[in-house]
């Protein structure tokens, strides 16, 4: 199976900030890398696919990159509503995998 | 709107059995590959099983391969995951998402049911 490591597993930042979150196969995924917004209680939330690909709906100030075994999930300008755990997730295998989450918490 | 409602969840012995429905609505179901997603309470989300849009195709994870049984009934829009043999490490929120297309895997989930709590204990 395709390893997924997220870094780092938590950070706090502030209303304006601009973070990021880094995600790391264990092997070329090529870009078949997503990214997923999660807040307590509800279902995950499409945000990035196809490693830099916005879904629809969702705001700029989210961007992601990468290719290969390396990404980034770059958020410009926080906002009170991105305060959730984000998670990257790979479909370049069948057996997709998920890494373990990164928790944005408010400084 | 495009709705993914699962249903079927609930409290069952270590041992037992238990089947998770997924009805959908609002997009052409034939049309998407289909997965089920779980998350154990504080934990990660964890992809467990996919199926191709003609259900041809079917995929597992290693922690559930021969135990999980998947299917769709394209007629009645609806996505099954059959369980089998459940453990205490089965215990999870488990989540039915569309895929972006219809192989799988496609390109992502973009769309989520809302999810069904499976706690297996005695």
């Amino acid at each position: 199976d395709i390893q997924m490591t997220q870094s780092p597993s938590s950070l706090s930042a502030s209303i304006g900030d601009r973070v990021t979150i880094t995600c790391r196969a264990s092997q070329s995924i090529d870009t078949y890398l997503n990214w997923y917004q999660q807040k307590p209680g509800k279902a995950p939330k499409l945000l990035i696919y196809g490693a830099y690909r916005l879904q629809d709906g969702v705001p700029s100030r989210f961007g992601g990159s990468g290719s290969g075994t390396d990404f980034t999930l770059t958020i410009h300008n926080l906002q009170p509503e991105d305060f959730a755990t984000y998670y990257c997730q790979q479909t370049y295998s069948n057996l997709i995998t998920f890494g373990q989450g990164t928790r944005l918490e408010i400084k | 709107e495009v709705q993914l409602l699962e249903s079927g969840g609930g409290l069952v012995q270590p041992g037992g059995s238990m089947r998770l429905s997924c009805t959908t609505s609002g997009f052409n179901f034939n049309n998407y590959a289909m997965s089920w997603v779980r998350q154990a309470p504080g934990k990660g989300l964890e992809w467990v099983s996919g199926m191709s849009n003609t259900g041809g195709n079917s995929y597992y994870a290693d922690s559930v391969r021969g135990r999980f049984t998947i299917s769709r009934d394209n007629f009645k829009n609806t996505l099954y995951l059959q369980m089998h043999n459940l453990r205490a490490e089965d215990r999870a929120v488990y989540y039915c998402a569309k895929d972006t297309g219809y192989h799988h895997p496609g390109d992502a989930f973009d769309v989520w049911g809302q999810g069904t709590l499976v706690t297996v204990s005695s």
